[in-house]
């Protein structure tokens, strides 16, 4: 138990399905962020929310929409993704949006794209 | 631009062995350098480093970092199967997240 939480675990969809990655953190954290994490790649930042507002958007393509209702839910919002979006989606809090600080992953959401 | 590169990219080693993970780095304003553990599920934290020189260690595991050569070192003794693990290193610096290494995958046979 990592104190963030991320759901579904699992996801395979469609080009044209909609779907979205949740994710929960229960150390009353006021920073969370996306990561993508490919074969053989290094692990991409996609976006950071400090204190509810999005603060890095690290030119990600717009079918994929961050939705940060309050510090404690982060959601990843998928619309006509690629094949090529396969990956494992991480999510990461920290206490603060702040670069020295120690962040705090969840265990992913493997997304299949078919 | 912020870059990270670890080496080797993969190691086999037999339990008992003793590994030296490598992390360089190349970051503008450097504030902390980050090591994680990565098994089939979230990175999990294991040191960080912000001084030179000075070696943090827990069990088995100990890092240093050399802030005058753009360098830390993971080191791992008397490696365990369950030691096998993709090791992430990240750095950190200015206002930037963190940005991270492609790992090293370090597979430790009986």
């Amino acid at each position: 138990e990592t104190g963030v939480t991320q759901t579904p675990r699992h996801l395979v969809m469609g080009m044209t399905n909609k779907k979205s990655l949740k994710c929960e953190q229960h150390l009353g954290h006021n920073a969370m962020y996306w990561y993508k994490q490919s074969a053989k790649k290094p692990l991409e930042l996609m976006f950071v929310y400090s204190l509810e507002e999005r603060v890095e958007n690290n030119s990600v393509p717009s079918r994929f929409s961050p939705e940060c209702p309050n510090s404690s839910h982060l959601f990843l919002h998928l619309h006509t993704l690629q094949p090529e979006d396969s990956a494992l989606y991480l999510c990461a809090s920290s206490r603060v949006f702040d670069s020295g600080n120690t962040i705090y992953f969840g265990e992913g959401s493997w997304l299949t794209v078919v | 631009e912020d870059k990270v590169v670890q080496s080797p990219l993969s190691l086999v080693v037999h339990e008992g062995d003793t590994v030296t993970l490598n992390c360089s780095y190349e970051v503008t304003n450097f504030r902390s350098l980050l090591w994680y553990k990565q098994e089939k599920k979230a990175p999990t934290f294991l040191f960080m480093l912000t001084s030179s020189g000075i070696e943090k260690k827990s069990g088995r595991l100990s890092s240093i970092l050399d802030k005058k050569e753009l360098f830390s070192i993971l080191n791992i003794t008397a490696t365990q199967t369950g030691d096998s693990a993709v090791y992430l290193c990240a750095v950190a610096g200015g206002n930037t997240p963190l940005v991270f290494g492609k790992g090293t995958r370090l597979s430790v046979i009986a």
